[in-house]
């Protein structure tokens, strides 16, 4: 069975440039999450997803930040106009919820200039 | 947002050695704790989760979780230079979202 997927594998931008990180999850996982892990540190929670509808964004930065899901399956995590303190790797897990074990891509690892 | 407390920072053992690894929730209401690895360049992976008193052992690996002083700990026997990793816990309060601990990074040496 194919684990998540997450393109690219890195991404390095100028401050003000936009990017966008794609997330494959496993197949039949209605939850889908995306986390920010900077260098050093934990991951912490951005957004996630229980099959297309957001259920916690709390923690998005959206001014900058937003996260779809459209059809329950991929998802698309986008920065807008990135800054150096967003430099940090940016992981997708996905699970089918209610406590599951939450199964991580291998992250996408950006570098803002 | 929840506070997970990690310790070490990092750790180094021999091959065939005892690593252990110790957290602390600041959630009195935490019902669910998860430990997990991440090899560099990789995604963390699961080891095993514990949300019962007492200790959970899965081959080399024991959790032990202590609900009334809120710490829970992972234990690894007979380590490995494989073992060498990041190691996280993880507080899973509403069932969903992982709240990590700053990790303890692993050296087993040969």
């Amino acid at each position: 069975e194919a684990g998540v997927t997450q393109s690219p594998r890195y991404a390095v931008l100028q401050e003000g440039q936009a990017v966008s990180f794609w997330c494959d999850p496993i197949s039949g996982h209605d939850t889908l999450y995306w986390y920010q892990q900077p260098r050093d540190q934990g991951p912490q929670l951005l957004v996630y997803f229980r099959d297309e509808a957001v259920i916690d964004n709390s923690q998005l930065p959206s001014d900058r930040f937003s996260a779809v899901r459209p059809k329950g399956t991929n998802s698309t995590l986008k920065i807008q106009s990135a800054k150096q303190g967003d430099t940090a790797t940016y992981l997708c897990a996905s699970s089918t919820g209610g406590g599951g074990e939450q199964y991580f891509g291998p992250g996408t690892r950006l570098t803002v200039l | 947002q929840q506070k997970v407390q990690q310790s070490p920072e990092s750790l180094s053992v021999p091959e065939g050695g005892m690593a252990s690894f110790n957290c602390t929730s600041s959630d009195r209401n935490f019902q669910y704790f998860w430990w997990y690895r991440q090899h560099s360049g990789e995604g963390p992976k699961a080891l095993m989760s514990i949300f019962s008193d007492g200790d959970k052992k899965e081959g080399r690996f024991t959790a032990h979780l202590n609900k009334a002083s809120l710490h829970v700990s992972l234990h690894i026997r007979d380590s490995q230079p494989s073992d060498s990793a990041l190691y996280f816990c993880a507080d899973m309060p509403n069932y969903n979202v992982l709240y990590f601990g700053s990790g303890t990074k692993l050296t087993v040496e040969p």
